[in-house]
């Protein structure tokens, strides 16, 4: 598609339950990544695929944070043991290569509860 | 340690007049600047970039100036309409250390008032 599509919008979880994010790139796009926005408007990097190869990780708390771009599916982002800490907005961005724009979706706002 | 700032939390202008918008960073890896506009609960929409080797770079109403040397880059909208009231968010690359994540200021809210 034109644009990037996150799925769900809204995702509510209990403290200590896993939450799973989609994200369908731009199609073309080589890239992908994934940025918190914890404070209203702080955005933090955690990861990007090329392909469906992780490129940079080090944004990832690896412990409970994993995440996947396979091919012909949606990327995803799941993280197990949710924390009160991970309530935030997760945007995914994708960009047809290196050097290109990032081009972001309307993010998933996950709650903990 | 914060690499990217913007230090105007908010900016006020009246329609029509410029608005300028101001981003300075810390890291000379830095090679690649963006603008984003972000309304509420909506996702960061690109505007406009620059490469290091350029110092400005224009799109219709919307001019982004660098200056390597002072590390300092700045969005001039003009004219300045309504429509154009939203956060606004400064963020870099370092694309020659193949490094293609994005770095983001803490952005600015442009009010373009009637």
């Amino acid at each position: 598609g034109e644009e990037v599509a996150q799925t769900p919008k809204h995702l509510v979880r209990g403290e200590g339950q896993k939450a799973k994010l989609y994200c369908a790139p731009i199609k073309g796009h080589s890239y992908v990544f994934w940025y918190q926005q914890v404070l209203k408007n702080e955005f933090k990097f955690l990861i990007s695929f090329q392909n469906e190869n992780v490129f940079d990780e080090t944004g990832m708390p690896k412990e409970r944070f994993s995440a996947k771009c396979l091919p012909n599916s949606p990327c995803s982002l799941e993280i197990q043991a949710t924390k009160l800490e991970d309530s935030a907005v997760y945007f995914c961005a994708s960009s047809r290569d290196r050097g290109q724009p990032q081009h972001f979706g309307d993010g998933t706002r996950l709650s903990i509860l | 340690d914060q690499q990217v700032k913007q230090n105007s939390p908010s900016l006020s202008v009246q329609e029509g007049r410029i608005s300028i918008l101001n981003c300075d960073y810390t890291n000379s890896m830095f090679d690649y600047f963006l603008w984003y506009k972000k309304y509420p609960a909506e996702g960061p929409t690109f505007l406009i970039s620059i490469s290091s080797i350029k110092d400005k770079n224009e799109d219709g109403r919307f001019t982004v100036f660098l200056n390597k040397s002072a590390k300092h880059l700045s969005l001039h909208i003009v004219p300045s309409q309504p429509g154009d009231s939203a956060v606004y968010f400064c963020a870099a690359s370092a694309l020659g250390g193949s490094n293609y994540k994005l770095t983001f200021g803490k952005g600015t809210l442009l009010t373009v008032n009637p």
